[in-house]
């Protein structure tokens, strides 16, 4: 079975451009998490969804920073517009359900916004 | 200027020693454990978990110690290989939102 998609896998892009970033959980999974990793902070969780509703959106750093799961297969995490200080590796993380289960990662967007 | 930023702790081992990683969690209400593995480029892989109603569980070559006294939770890799190198991350389920919790890490070097 695929694991967690994610789309582009790098993204090189210039400051003030719109970066959009794209996942498709695993099938059957039911919540949704967007992650970012960076060597100052390590893993940080951005927002997480549960039957495609937002559920915290407490870790999104800025409202330049937006996420959508229009449906059970496809999320998108948008920034608009980007900064430099926005390049990071991205991961996006799927489980069956919340509360003590396992989270399953993609292979992470690679982003770089000079 | 001098870089900043997160300081892994590196556990360096000898191919074919034992290698025992360490994490301490936060929270006490805490039920349930995971062990990932991340390799350069790529993203965490789960390796192993542990529900707070058990004090140990084994897979293949790991072990998995839960010591909810001291709130402390240790991976043990048997017989490492240069395969096993690799950043492992600890995460706590915390219950209030329903989400995982990870710590910052630790970089296992596998030594031919």
């Amino acid at each position: 079975d695929a694991g967690v998609i994610q789309s582009p896998r790098h993204e090189v892009t210039e400051m003030g451009q719109e970066v959009t970033l794209r996942c498709k959980p695993i099938s059957g999974h039911n919540s949704l998490f967007w992650y970012r990793q960076t060597m100052m902070r390590g893993l940080e969780l951005l927002i997480y969804f549960n039957n495609n509703v937002p559920i915290d959106d407490s870790g999104m750093p800025e409202d330049r920073f937006s996420a959508k799961m229009p449906n059970a297969s496809f999320s998108t995490l948008k920034i608009q517009p980007s900064e430099p200080r926005d390049s990071a590796v991205y991961f996006c993380a799927s489980s069956l359900n919340l509360g003590g289960e396992t989270q399953y990662f993609g292979p992470g967007t690679r982003l770089l916004v000079l | 200027g001098e870089s900043v930023g997160l300081h892994l702790p590196t556990l360096s081992v000898q191919e074919g020693d034992n290698s025992i990683i360490n994490c301490a969690y936060s929270n006490s209400a805490s039920d349930y454990f995971i062990w990932y593995k991340q390799e350069s480029g790529k993203g965490p892989q789960f390796i192993i978990d542990i529900r707070s109603n058990m004090d140990k569980r084994q897979g293949q070559r790991v072990t998995v110690l839960l010591n909810k006294t001291v709130k402390h939770l240790s991976l043990q890799i048997a017989a490492t290989q240069p395969g096993d190198s690799a950043v492992y991350f600890c995460a706590e389920n915390n219950n209030a939102g329903n989400m995982l919790t990870f710590g910052g890490g630790t970089r296992l070097m596998v030594k031919p």
